[in-house]
């Protein structure tokens, strides 16, 4: 199985500030038919997961352009360019390109300061 | 709009049976594969099981493999997910979503349901 590892697990930044997530697989994860199979969901507190970024570096509809995906190969990183307190929860990254499984990473847990 | 409602989780007894399911809508159902995904109580998200969009071709995690099986009823749009031999480690919200267009059971997840949450104890 390909193992995804994220860090840190968890981040305290204060409001307005910038957050940074990685994420690094045990294999890459481009497939042959062009794609890069990464991407990342937020769980927010008391809610189910919400997709944020799909393939890497695409924005899905409504994701505040405050959230950027970028990387290539096995390592991958989430950046939020000023944190709002709406962006509280556990954020997720998850390959696809081996089935079964698809693999998550362990979560980073994001709080305000 | 898409639309995921699960339903069917219970508090069942260890080596006991529970069927989910998830209705779906606002999408073309049969055209889209499906995957239910879990979250256990201080854990993260685990994914458990997927299925094509015809349903020919389905996929589970290992620690399911032999004991769940999904399957989807295209005439009720509406995805199942049946459990068997249940474990107390099996304890956990369980989620269904649709996947990102063009549906292909490869892609990420890009909806997802509100959870109904299975509990495994005797």
């Amino acid at each position: 199985d390909i193992v995804m590892t994220q860090t840190p697990l968890s981040l305290s930044v204060t409001p307005g500030q910038p957050a940074s997530i990685s994420c690094k697989s045990s294999q890459r994860l481009l497939h042959s038919d062009g794609k890069t199979y990464l991407y990342w969901y937020l769980q927010k507190p008391g809610q189910s997961p919400q997709l944020l970024i799909y393939e890497v570096s695409n924005r899905f509809s409504g994701v505040p352009d405050r959230f950027r995906g970028s990387g290539s190969g096995t390592d991958f990183t989430l950046e939020i360019s000023r944190v709002e307190a709406e962006d509280v929860g556990v954020y997720y990254c998850m390959q696809s390109i081996q089935l079964p499984p698809k693999t998550f990473g362990q979560g980073t847990k994001l709080e305000i300061k | 709009e898409v639309q995921l409602l699960e339903s069917g989780g219970n508090l069942v007894q260890p080596g006991g049976s529970l069927r989910l399911s998830c209705a779906a809508s606002g999408f073309a159902f049969s055209t889209y594969a499906m995957s239910w995904v879990r979250r256990a109580p201080g854990k993260g998200l685990e994914w458990v099981s997927g299925i094509s969009g015809s349903g020919g071709s389905t996929y589970y995690a290992d620690s399911v493999k032999g004991r769940f099986t999904i399957s989807r009823d295209s005439s009720k749009n509406t995805l199942y997910l049946e459990m068997n031999s249940l474990r107390a480690e099996d304890t956990a919200v369980y989620y269904c979503a649709k996947s990102l267009p063009p549906g292909t059971a490869r892609n990420g997840v890009d909806y997802w349901g509100q959870g109904t949450l299975v509990t495994v104890s005797s």
